[in-house]
Formats: structure tokens, C-alpha cells, sequence
């Protein structure tokens, strides 16, 4: 059974990088799925942060594009999340997530990871 | 703003039936499948609908969606305490090439 699960720094200065891996286990980062950021700001709803295959496909948020970088390292079976130039705003509740893929078909976030809070204050 | 359109709250009596509505556009739910997630205060969410209908193993049978045109639903029937929760959906978005989530509906259980 894939379990994920988020590290990171739980607190970041304004205007630095916010920094976060998680690790996949039970299963391959390198199977059909993509796998995916998701966040939650407090007193907010879901927020969607961006996806990668394990070929280093990604696709972004369009809102968070310019200061978002996803990568994906095989080796580990990790995949990270890179957020720059980071404010108050970007305070939340940070979640990786396997975004199930059948045959291209988008099947759902199905597993998520039990969740990390970043703070951004200095 | 979400793209995706839902309302902030809905509410029901133990055993009652209970419907969440989920409004997009032909670039989202017109044209992708819909996903809705439980989301408990303190807990990571969970997907209890994926392909507008399907329900992933261990979701009880009371959870069920549908979708038409570019709306979507997710209903719960046999309303149980432990359904009180947000609920979420999300749809790919082929204009704006992401994922979109629904801004929410908290679900009491009076």
C-alpha cells in the first residue's frame, strides 16, 4: 500500500524559499501515476500547487507558476516542492498527494500525505 | 474565487439524505471527470468519488456522485455524526491546464 509523507522546514522567512519533500513508499514513483502538491491556507479551502510524472513532465497552477519548481527523484523514490519568494500568503498547510492515473485517465488524488504546516514569518 | 462552484454549507438530521453541488464550465467538468474529497479537521482529505461516480474501495455505499452538462453532485444518504466534514471537488481545467477545486462545503450533522 503507497504511503507518502511530507518533511520540510516548518518555518521560512519572508521573501526565501519554501522547501518540502516527500517520500513514497510501498510503491514506484516511476508507475503511471503523476504526483501532486496540493495546500491549504488557514480558514481557506484546497488549493492546488502543481503535478510531475517521473519523467519530468509538470504542470502548474497557473496562479503560482512563476515562483513554483516540482521535481522528481527517482533514485530516492522523493519528489519535492520548491516555492520562492514566499509571504505571509503562502502560510498553509502543505500536502503531497499520488494523482491516480488508468490509461491516462485521471482516476482522483487517492493517496495523500498526513499533511506539513509552513509558516512564513520571520 | 473558485473556478469551480459550490455552496459554503449544507446540513442534515441523522439518516436524512444530503446533496452537494459542485457548477463549473465546459473547460473543467464539461470536459473531465469529477473527483470530490472528505476533508476532517486535522486529517489529510480523502477521495470518496473519482469519475464523477465511482467510489474507491473501503468508501461506503452511501456516497454517491453524478454529473450532467458542467454541474456535478456528490450526495450521502443514511447522513451518519461521522459524515460531518468538508467536502471538495476538483475537476482538470483545460483552459487553465491545472487541477481546480471547489471552494468547499462544510457538512453539518444536526
Amino acid at each position: 500500500q503507497v504511503q507518502l509523507q511530507e518533511s520540510g522546514p516548518g518555518l521560512v522567512k519572508p521573501s526565501g524559499t519554501l522547501s518540502l519533500t516527500c517520500a513514497v513508499s510501498g510503491g514506484s514513483i516511476s508507475s503511471s501515476n503523476w504526483w501532486s502538491w496540493v495546500r491549504q491556507s488557514p480558514g481557506k479551502g484546497l488549493e492546488w500547487i502543481g503535478e510531475i510524472y517521473h519523467s519530468g513532465s509538470d504542470n502548474y497552477n497557473p496562479s503560482l507558476k512563476s515562483r513554483v519548481t516540482i521535481s522528481v527523484d527517482k533514485s530516492t523514490n522523493q519528489f519535492s516542492l520548491k516555492l520562492n519568494s514566499v509571504t505571509a500568503a503562502d502560510t498553509a498547510v502543505y500536502y503531497c498527494a499520488r494523482n491516480r492515473r488508468v490509461q491516462g485517465s485521471r482516476l482522483g488524488l487517492d493517496v495523500w500525505g498526513q499533511g506539513t504546516t509552513v509558516t512564513v514569518s520571520s | 474565487q473558485s473556478v469551480l462552484t459550490q455552496p459554503p454549507s449544507a446540513s442534515g438530521t441523522p439518516g436524512q439524505w444530503v446533496t452537494i453541488s459542485c457548477s463549473g464550465s465546459s473547460s473543467n467538468i464539461g470536459s473531465n471527470t469529477v473527483s470530490w474529497y472528505q476533508h476532517l479537521p486535522g486529517a489529510a482529505p480523502k477521495l470518496v468519488i473519482y469519475s464523477n461516480n465511482q467510489r474507491p474501495s473501503g468508501v461506503p455505499d452511501r456516497f454517491s456522485g453524478s454529473e450532467s452538462g458542467t454541474s456535478a453532485s456528490l450526495a450521502v444518504s443514511g447522513l451518519q455524526s461521522e459524515d460531518e466534514a468538508d467536502y471538495y471537488c476538483a475537476a482538470w481545467d483545460d483552459s487553465l491546464n491545472n487541477v481546480v477545486f471547489g471552494g468547499g462545503t462544510k457538512l453539518t450533522v444536526l
